[in-house]
């Protein structure tokens, strides 16, 4: 599974847009880009997942640029609820060389008000 | 169906003590995941199942530790003679599909050997 690099945390308020940029250099041709989200004493959520360009869901945006090697979670107007740790991962969907998520420490957004 | 459930949302126990923890899947997932996470780390891969087939096994996961699935329903993570290192947050995660899409994961139990 590639590794992934993303910051360990970042801050925002209330009502601003977040970007969270995860690189994945060693990005495969069947792998896809996956974000999870973890409220503490919870599992994680799936959010969204996009294969190139721009991905978009009734939470968040997923922008990938032509070479792959990197992707943007981008969060429109962020509330207090919004503080959670995100999690990027890369893997295919077809179970060839992925058979499980592999997370690492994820990026703890915290929102202020 | 509600989603993934795990029974006990908490358990205290002494070190040396047998516990067992209990994950229900979205009925129609075939696979089943076990997880662990401690303070600050993000999730680690234990073991997985399709159906009642162990098909994957961490060497994070000692010999202490025994997962099962009968009939590709329900999970039961056991921990034998725990250990105050056992303590975290164990998580069970069902899918349908194969790869890294629409995993559902349970909301844990958090598990704290004294």
């Amino acid at each position: 599974l590639a590794k992934t690099t993303q910051p360990i945390s970042m801050d925002s308020y209330e009502g601003q847009e977040v970007n969270i940029t995860c690189s994945h250099n060693n990005i495969a041709t069947n792998d896809y880009i996956t974000w999870y989200q973890q409220f503490p004493s919870q599992g994680p959520r799936f959010i969204i997942q996009g294969y190139k360009t721009k991905v978009t869901n009734e939470v968040a945006s997923l922008f990938i640029p032509a070479d792959r090697k990197s992707s943007t979670l981008s969060l429109p107007r962020v509330s207090l609820s919004d503080t959670a740790v995100y999690y990027c991962l890369v893997g295919d969907n077809y179970g060839g060389a992925t058979n499980k998520l592999i997370f690492g420490t994820g990026t703890l957004l915290a929102v202020q008000p | 169906d509600t989603g993934v459930s795990q029974d006990p949302r908490h358990k205290i126990t002494k070190r040396g003590q047998n516990v067992t923890f209990r994950c229900d899947p979205i009925s129609e997932h075939n696979r089943l995941y076990w997880y662990r996470q401690t303070l600050g780390q993000g999730p680690e891969f234990l073991t997985y199942f399709q159906n009642e087939a162990q098909l994957e096994k961490s060497r994070l996961l000692s010999d202490r530790f025994s997962a099962e699935r009968p009939k590709g329903s329900f999970s039961t993570l056991e921990i034998q003679r725990t250990e105050q290192g056992d303590s975290a947050m164990y998580l069970c995660a069902s899918s349908l599909a194969m790869g890294v899409y629409g995993y559902t994961f349970g909301s844990g139990t958090r598990l704290t050997v004294v």
